[in-house]
């Protein structure tokens, strides 16, 4: 069974770019799950979609948003880029409805922003 | 509140016991995880244990959990250099669905 896969793995961009970023969840699986880390913030939780609804959503600004699609795969976007949006930006996939679940992470999108 | 805390940094001789710590705040989390993260490489989940657990054992991983006072142990047993990298606890609140709150991280490292 593959993976979770994330796309592009490194990107760099300028300051108000925007930039979106893609997952595709292993097969079956139907929530997903974004998360950004960096150094000084660790790892904090984006947002989470099941069957195309945002479920939950952390405590980041409306420049964040993402979507689900029919086939689960999900997209984060960032508008107005700021330095501050450098980061590993990992999406998680899991199977279940409610928590407690396995969740498998892929390897992460990294974001520089200059 | 939502937190957890772990100690940054770890270090041990190939071959002994590693023992990482992590407390919690939420009394009412359900689940609690414990992640690994090599350089470079997105998150490999190790164990979960549910909150009405003790114990939880798996090949060379102890998880211990002491609900009363929230802390999770993880022990790795016959500790390996493949075992240096940086773990990370983790809990779901009540409610959450599949959102994970990690702590900060400890960096383990494995010398000779």
């Amino acid at each position: 069974k593959a993976g979770v896969t994330q796309t592009p793995r490194y990107l760099i961009k300028t300051r108000g770019q925007q930039v979106t970023l893609s997952c595709s969840p292993i097969s079956g699986h139907r929530s997903v799950s974004w998360y950004q880390q960096t150094p000084g913030q660790g790892l904090q939780f984006l947002f989470e979609y099941f069957s195309e609804t945002q479920r939950n959503k952390g405590n980041f600004p409306g420049r964040f948003s993402g979507r689900q699609f029919s086939n689960s795969r999900s997209e984060m976007n960032v508008s107005t880029l700021e330095l501050g949006d450098s980061a590993l930006y990992l999406c998680a996939s899991s199977a279940g409805l409610a928590g407690g679940n396995e969740q498998f992470f892929g390897p992460g999108t990294r974001l520089t922003v200059l | 509140g939502e937190d957890v805390e772990q100690s940054l940094f770890l270090s041990v001789r190939e071959g002994d016991s590693s023992v990482i710590n992590c407390t919690y705040t939420d009394s009412s989390s359900t689940y609690l995880y414990w992640y690994k993260q090599e350089p470079g490489a997105g998150l490999q989940l190790l164990t979960y244990i549910f909150s009405n657990m003790d114990m939880k054992q798996d090949q060379r991983l102890t998880v211990l959990l002491n609900k009363k006072d929230k802390h999770l142990s993880l022990r790795i047993a016959d500790t390996q250099t493949g075992d240096s990298a940086i773990y990370f606890c983790a809990e779901t609140p009540p409610y959450g669905y599949n959102k994970l709150i990690f702590g900060a991280g400890t960096r383990l490292a494995v010398h000779p």
